[in-house]
């Protein structure tokens, strides 16, 4: 079974800085995809960033990026000049690609608080 | 286009008492999903389902059942509730369109039984 690790609970930094989420999972697949998504306190869970696991190049979402590290199994989610809207919990996220459901298996999520 | 929308958005229960959790989607998404958010966790998968008339077991489904009689529509139901089972539920839904992998959830409900 897979299994997805946050290991930062709460996270807070000033307005305008760079912060890093951490995000490790355990997975004997090869083929899946990640993901990272943002829930603010209205609860909507919103995807911010997604990444196959076959692609080499991280991806980028506007201030978003990720660092991928398929070896290491490792996702970290870069937020670059943070914004005071970017407070929230964000949740990393596994799926293994499969032709059936695709499930999700979420991290115990990290409280980002960005303050003025 | 609503998206996924869920209903109730609130209830509170007494142990024992009975309920069911309406998901609807407006996208013709063939796959649906239940999940639970507890504090402290990340969401869980309860119950899915791959298609209209079909459903399985996700990560947590004792306490549960679930239908899919419309395609558009996921219910998730508790026959007799337990304290435990106070949390937010999710419903989402996604395609088996190739390449598109994303999940579209709804806006929750929060569930407190007493």
């Amino acid at each position: 079974a897979q299994t997805v690790t946050q290991s930062q609970p709460e996270m807070s930094v000033q307005e305008a800085e760079t912060v890093t989420l951490s995000c490790t999972y355990d997975t004997s697949e090869n083929n899946y995809y990640l993901f990272w998504y943002k829930q603010p306190p209205s609860r909507q869970m919103i995807l911010v960033i997604r990444q196959e696991a076959y692609k080499q190049q991280n991806a980028t979402e506007n201030r978003f990026s990720v660092n991928f590290q398929k070896a290491a199994k490792s996702f970290s989610l870069k937020i670059s000049d943070s914004q005071l809207g970017d407070t929230a919990m964000y949740f990393c996220a596994f799926m293994k690609k499969t032709g059936g459901a695709q499930k999700l298996v979420f991290g115990q999520g990290t409280r980002l608080t960005i303050n003025p | 286009n609503a998206g996924v929308t869920q209903t109730p958005k609130f209830r509170v229960l007494k142990t024992g008492q009975s309920m069911t959790l309406l998901c609807a989607q407006d996208m013709n998404h063939e796959y649906m999903y239940w999940y639970r958010q507890d504090p402290g966790m990340g969401l869980r998968l309860i119950h899915y389902s791959v298609g209209e008339g079909t459903t399985a077991k996700g990560e947590v489904p004792d306490g549960y059942n679930v239908s899919r009689l419309k395609k558009q529509n996921f219910l998730l139901g508790l026959e007799s509730a337990a304290p435990s089972q106070t949390s937010v539920y999710f419903c989402a839904s996604s395609t088996r369109l190739a390449g598109v992998y994303e999940q579209y959830f709804g806006p929750g409900t929060r569930l407190t039984v007493t």
